[in-house]
């Protein structure tokens, strides 16, 4: 079975400064991964997934993730954090069958002041 | 593409009452549905997965007969509440995909059931 482990419930940064979100999973196979946002009352938003091919994903806001097979990560980044990037974040990982289910990190709320 | 709906967006009743939660995939066919609960502050918990055509798989742990999922067409996946109580209180979101992108789930809005 496949897990995933999210460092850190809550993240704090200054608006301009490095985002960095810490994700790191656990699976028998290469894996597929994912970067959901949350924010309040609202569903899932895709950021971006790896499957397979290039390791550095970018996706949607100007984050990216890059896949690093030897350390079982998948940490999402930012360079420069916007007000709005105030949310819930939340990584996924599923295994490359079209019968498996999403595993959920715990999630890791994002905090940026001005 | 790939948007999924779900109504009502909210609902508040009483306890003892049932409720029916809907989701829908708008331009596209969902093969599967996906019914999530979550809890405040914490991370989805898979409730269910279900099949068109076929019946649900509950997670362990998840009533049967408390949580009645129906997914009748390709379209539209219901999610019913019998009987609700104030723990059943909970965001319930729902998520979909299709043959085509199998390992991808498109997620709804969520719905907030408040049971009083």
């Amino acid at each position: 079975a496949q897990s995933v482990t999210q460092l850190g419930s809550h993240v704090s940064v200054s608006e301009g400064a490095l985002v960095l979100l810490r994700c790191n999973y656990s699976s028998s196979v290469p894996p597929y991964l994912f970067w959901y946002v949350q924010y309040p009352n609202q569903g899932l938003q895709l950021l971006l997934k790896y499957t397979t091919g290039a390791t550095l994903v970018k996706g949607i806001n100007g984050f990216e993730a890059e896949f690093k097979k030897s350390e079982t990560s998948f940490h999402l980044t930012k360079p420069s954090a916007h007000m709005s990037d105030a949310a819930e974040y939340f990584c996924a990982v599923t295994l490359p069958s079209g019968y498996s289910t999403l595993t959920f990190g715990k999630g890791t709320m994002l905090l940026v002041s001005p | 593409g790939a948007v999924v709906s779900q109504h009502p967006s909210w609902v508040i009743c009483k306890s003892g009452t049932s409720v029916k939660i809907e989701c829908r995939s708008l331009d596209f066919q969902a093969t599967t549905m996906f019914w999530y609960r979550q809890f405040p502050k914490q991370s989805l918990m898979l409730m269910a997965t279900s099949n068109e055509g076929s019946k649900a798989t509950y997670e362990q742990g998840v009533e049967k007969d408390k949580f009645l999922i129906n997914h009748a067409s390709l379209t539209l996946s219901t999610l019913t509440v019998t009987s609700a109580h104030p723990e059943d209180s909970s965001f319930y979101i729902c998520s979909a995909r299709d043959w085509v992108s199998y390992n991808e789930q498109f997620f709804g809005p969520g719905t907030r059931l408040t049971v009083l």
